[in-house]
């Protein structure tokens, strides 16, 4: 089915190792969004991508590098993680600015 | 104080029951947008409006500018509209990529 696609679903990660969260969409959407989900906290933007090419900080970008690969793939990276970077992941695009948004079904990372 | 407020927090109702779900912003906006996230964690776009009223089967969103006020509506509510409902905002001015969440209604129907 189209839509975004997010990988790995679930993953644990001790303190101080890297991982690379991946997000494809088939949808040929212009824009696309890293978020995370902590309780009590609501969704917070740490990157985004207008569009292919290029990337700007969010919200709360520290602790994270971010890859367009293309315009299908916007992949999130933790170069050293930490447990406060232990929340839900979601992966979003839209085709502009008018746009809603699609989601992907997130990624629930723990880091001990 | 959050930029997004949203009321009532939790809200229990009913099947069949009219439902609504208040969001006030604090800021000018150039667009708001409703979302809803299943108890399973999915997120879906519900609603972009910018002014006016749009309605999309038994969901009703409206917004007042003037007021910083928009609403969603449900009508004839059913157990399968359980989830948590997002507002979120784009402030004017801003970037259009950048949107400001509101904390959520957490929205339970009976049967």
């Amino acid at each position: 089915n189209a839509g975004v696609t997010q990988t790995p679903k679930f993953q644990v990660l001790k303190t101080g190792q890297s991982m690379t969260l991946q997000c494809a969409q088939d949808m040929n959407h212009n824009s696309m969004y890293w978020y995370r989900q902590d309780p009590g906290m609501g969704l917070r933007l740490i990157y985004y991508s207008a569009s292919e090419g290029t990337t700007d900080k969010g919200e709360v970008p520290n602790g994270y590098n971010v890859s367009r690969l293309n315009k299908r793939e916007f992949s999130l990276r933790l170069e050293s993680a930490a447990p406060s970077q232990t929340s839900v992941y979601f992966c979003a695009s839209r085709p502009g600015t008018d746009y809603g948004y699609t989601f992907g079904s997130g990624t629930r990372l723990t880091v001990v | 104080k959050n930029e997004v407020e949203q009321s009532p927090q939790n809200l229990t109702a009913q099947e069949g029951e009219f439902i609504t779900i208040n969001c006030s912003y604090s800021v000018g906006i150039s667009a708001l947008h409703w979302l809803q996230q299943h108890p399973g964690g999915g997120i879906v776009s519900l609603f972009m409006l910018s002014s006016g009223k749009k309605k999309h089967g038994r969901l009703i969103a409206t917004i007042n500018i003037q007021e910083k006020h928009s609403s969603l509506h449900i009508t004839a509510s059913h157990p399968r509209d359980s989830a948590v409902y997002i507002c979120a905002v784009i402030a004017s001015g801003g970037s259009n990529y950048k949107l400001t969440f509101g904390k959520g209604t957490l929205l339970t129907v009976n049967p």
